[in-house]
């Protein structure tokens, strides 16, 4: 069965904190994302990357870093972690483009991080 | 770029009632649509999706929805809501090859009536 794992489910953490954001996937995928989820706003992407060591910035990059030296870990960093990035984060993979069918994303069950 | 519109942000429904979600897309050639569902603290699941073909897709939980390329929509609807169906409903677009990315609109939170 498809799997994407976030290493917590909940984090609380001070503000100016270095805090990692850990989500593995077994499923081989070269794509995988990081996302923001805030209500009202829906989903923003943050950092994605299609191989390992390589990262693309998203919609929402500022305040991140990510890291991803293996093909199945993707990490997000936050260098600082402020209060305006308490959220749910949400991880995702993808196998890469093959004509269509098989691009849809599987998701972890998100991590809620609240910065104090 | 492509974007996303879901223009219900909160819809209640009486149980046993039908239900239509909204869903508008922007995108310049044959977009890749998807439903995604999130219970409540829990990731999205896949719903349904398309790609080409047949304009009415079925998908899981007795969902389906139907493309519509004249009017960029992509409404997701089931003919009776089960108090379980209540949760978010994102809907999204991807662009395809060089992109990688999904597009995600803010999502529709489904409230089901006993």
């Amino acid at each position: 069965d498809v799997k994407v794992t976030q290493s917590s489910r909940y984090l609380v953490k001070r503000t100016g904190e270095k805090v990692f954001l850990e989500c593995v996937q077994d499923m081989d995928h070269e794509n995988m994302f990081w996302y923001r989820q805030d209500p009202g706003l829906g989903l923003r992407l943050i950092y994605f990357s299609y191989d390992v060591k390589m990262k693309e910035k998203g919609d929402i990059p500022e305040g991140y870093s990510v890291s991803r030296e293996k093909k199945e870990r993707f990490s997000l960093i936050l260098e600082s972690a402020s209060t305006n990035q308490t959220s749910m984060y949400l991880c995702a993979s993808q196998t890469k483009w093959q004509g269509g069918f098989n691009t849809e994303a599987f998701f972890g069950q998100g991590t809620r991080l609240t910065v104090v | 770029a492509q974007s996303v519109t879901q223009p219900d942000i909160h819809i209640t429904v009486s149980e046993g009632a039908s239900l239509e979600l909204r869903c508008n897309y922007s995108y310049g050639a044959t977009p890749y649509l998807f439903w995604y569902v999130q219970s409540p603290g829990q990731g999205l699941q896949l719903l349904l999706k398309y790609f080409s073909g047949d304009t009415l897709v079925q998908g899981i939980k007795g969902f389906e929805a139907e493309f519509k390329r004249s009017q960029s929509s992509f409404n997701l609807r089931k003919p009776s809501v089960h108090w379980s169906d209540a949760a978010e409903y994102f809907c999204a677009v991807y662009s395809g090859a060089g992109s990688y990315q999904l597009t995600f609109g803010k999502g529709t939170k489904l409230s089901v009536i006993p």
